[in-house]
C-alpha cells in the first residue's frame, strides 16, 4: 500500500496562477482533508471530505475550492494564487467520518512558493 | 482562535534526558487527544494518542499525561535519543458539526543532542 500520495513535491508559481493539488489514498478511507503548515501556526484546516459526495469548509478556506472526484481521491485548487498561499500543504484521510480515534494518515506534502 | 496551545516552541535535550511538551485546550467538548511526530520533509504521523477517561498513557519511552480538570496534556519522552530529534504536535478532536476533526497545536521543534 503506498497510503497517501500526493502531487507535485513542489511547486513554484507566479501570483494570479492556478493549480490544483492532487492527492489519492488506497486504504478505502471515508474522509480526506487538506491542511496548510506555516512556521508557527501549526496545521490548519482548510477543506474536508467527510465522505464521498460531500465537502466542508475548515479553518481556513479562503482563496481554495477543493472536489472529491471519488472515493480515492480529492483535489484542491488555487484559482488564483497569492503570496500568502506560499505553505507546505498536507493531504490526509481516516477511515470514518464520525470516529475521532481513528488515526488522519498524512500524505508527504506539497510545498507550494508563490512569487 | 487558536484551540490547542502548545508550548514550549522549541526544545533541545541532551541525550538521555527527558524531554516535555505541553499542551493545553479550551474546548470541552474535546474527547481524543493525539500526538504527531514530524521527520524534516515528511508528513506527520501518529505517535500516541489518550481519552480523557484515563490520565497516562505509555508506550515504549513516550508517555502522555492527562489532566482533565487542567484542561492539559503533556507528552513525556524518557532517554530521549537523537533519532526523536522532530517537530512534535499535539492536537484534539471531537465530534462536532459534520465530521470528526483534529484541531493541532503549534508544534515543537525537539533536538537531541549527544
Amino acid at each position: 500500500n503506498a497510503g497517501v500520495t500526493q502531487t507535485p513535491k513542489f511547486q513554484v508559481l507566479k501570483t494570479g496562477q492556478s493549480m490544483t493539488l492532487q492527492c489519492a489514498q488506497d486504504m478505502n478511507h471515508n474522509s480526506m482533508y487538506w491542511y496548510r503548515q506555516d512556521p508557527g501556526m501549526g496545521l490548519r484546516l482548510i477543506y474536508y471530505s467527510a465522505s464521498e459526495g460531500t465537502t466542508d469548509k475548515g479553518e481556513v478556506p479562503n482563496g481554495y475550492n477543493v472536489s472529491r472526484l471519488n472515493k480515492r481521491e480529492f483535489s484542491l485548487r488555487l484559482e488564483s494564487a497569492a503570496p500568502s498561499q506560499t505553505s507546505v500543504y498536507f493531504c490526509a484521510s481516516k477511515e470514518r467520518w464520525f470516529e475521532a480515534t481513528d488515526t488522519q494518515y498524512f500524505g508527504p506534502g506539497t510545498r507550494l512558493t508563490v512569487l | 482562535q487558536q484551540q490547542v496551545k502548545q508550548s514550549p516552541q522549541s526544545l533541545i535535550v541532551q541525550k538521555g534526558g527527558i524531554s516535555i511538551i505541553n499542551c493545553a485546550y479550551e474546548n470541552t467538548a474535546f474527547d481524543y487527544f493525539p500526538w504527531y511526530q514530524q521527520f524534516p520533509g515528511k508528513g506527520p504521523a501518529l505517535l500516541i494518542a489518550i481519552r480523557p477517561d484515563v490520565s497516562e498513557k505509555k508506550e515504549g519511552r513516550f508517555t502522555i499525561s492527562f489532566n482533565k480538570s487542567a484542561k492539559q496534556f503533556s507528552l513525556h519522552i524518557m532517554d530521549s535519543q537523537p533519532g526523536d530529534s522532530a517537530t512534535y504536535f499535539c492536537a484534539a478532536s471531537g465530534n462536532t458539526g459534520t465530521a470528526s476533526k483534529l484541531t493541532f497545536g503549534t508544534g515543537t521543534r525537539l533536538q537531541v543532542t549527544l
